[in-house]
């Protein structure tokens, strides 16, 4: 158990409907990560969020969008939705002080499935 | 553009010592870490550092644009997807992961 908790587990939605993805992140970590792994694909980085501050962006569409709040839990918001945005999408997070011991714990994931 | 590269797959035989190779683009780049995907389930981190490093049957070697993941003694059930990422501290720190590896292991 990396102490990373995401809700829901499994998401069953239809095309066009918007869904939202929780996490929250290890106690005292400030750093919060997103990525997508679709079938067969790696994990594929969308966006980072530190204190409360987007922090970094990968390859996120425009359709999603994420926020951390000031408890520090984080949402990820996908709109729109489309067959190919079904995934397994990860929440990381991370002391997020800039020093060096930056590993990420990884949440056990929410299994979308868009119908 | 910060990128990490490593194979997409490599193949290995029970017992034998297995090297995943990776290297990258990221500017100051300080640390490695390798992480263990087993599809499904939540990643998690195998050995990092910014010098050479192990972790029970895990080694790790350290260049400064690149590194090798080494699995000792390597056995059916450490099949699975292989992440090498690289951190950036200077500025907004940020970790650019590689595509995984895919390690089959032969009986």
């Amino acid at each position: 158990d990396s102490g990373v908790t995401q809700t829901p587990k499994h998401l069953i939605t239809a095309t066009g409907q918007r869904v939202t993805l929780r996490c929250s992140p290890r106690s005292g970590d400030l750093s919060v990560y997103w990525y997508q792994q679709s079938l067969d694909q790696g994990l594929q980085f969308l966006i980072q969020y530190y204190n409360g501050e987007e922090r970094a962006k990968g390859n996120i569409l425009e359709r999603f969008s994420a926020q951390q709040f000031p408890d520090l839990h984080s949402e990820l918001n996908l709109s729109s939705l489309e067959l190919g945005d079904s995934a397994l999408y990860f929440c990381a997070s991370s002391p997020g002080t800039s020093g060096r011991e930056e590993t990420q714990y990884f949440g056990p994931g929410t299994r979308l499935l868009v119908l | 553009k910060d990128q990490v590269f490593q194979p997409s797959t490599v193949a290995s035989s029970e017992g034998a010592v297995v090297e995943i190779f990776c290297n990258h683009s990221v500017s100051n780049a300080y640390n490695f870490f390798w992480y263990l995907h087993f599809p499904g389930c939540a990643p998690r981190l195998l050995v990092k550092g910014s010098k050479p490093s192990q972790q029970g049957r895990y080694n790790m070697t350290y260049e400064r644009f690149s590194s090798s993941l080494l699995i000792l003694q390597v056995r059916e059930a450490d099949a699975a997807v292989y992440y090498c990422a690289v951190y950036r501290c200077a500025n907004a720190g940020k970790s650019t992961f590689g595509d995984g590896t895919t390690l089959t292991v032969k009986p």
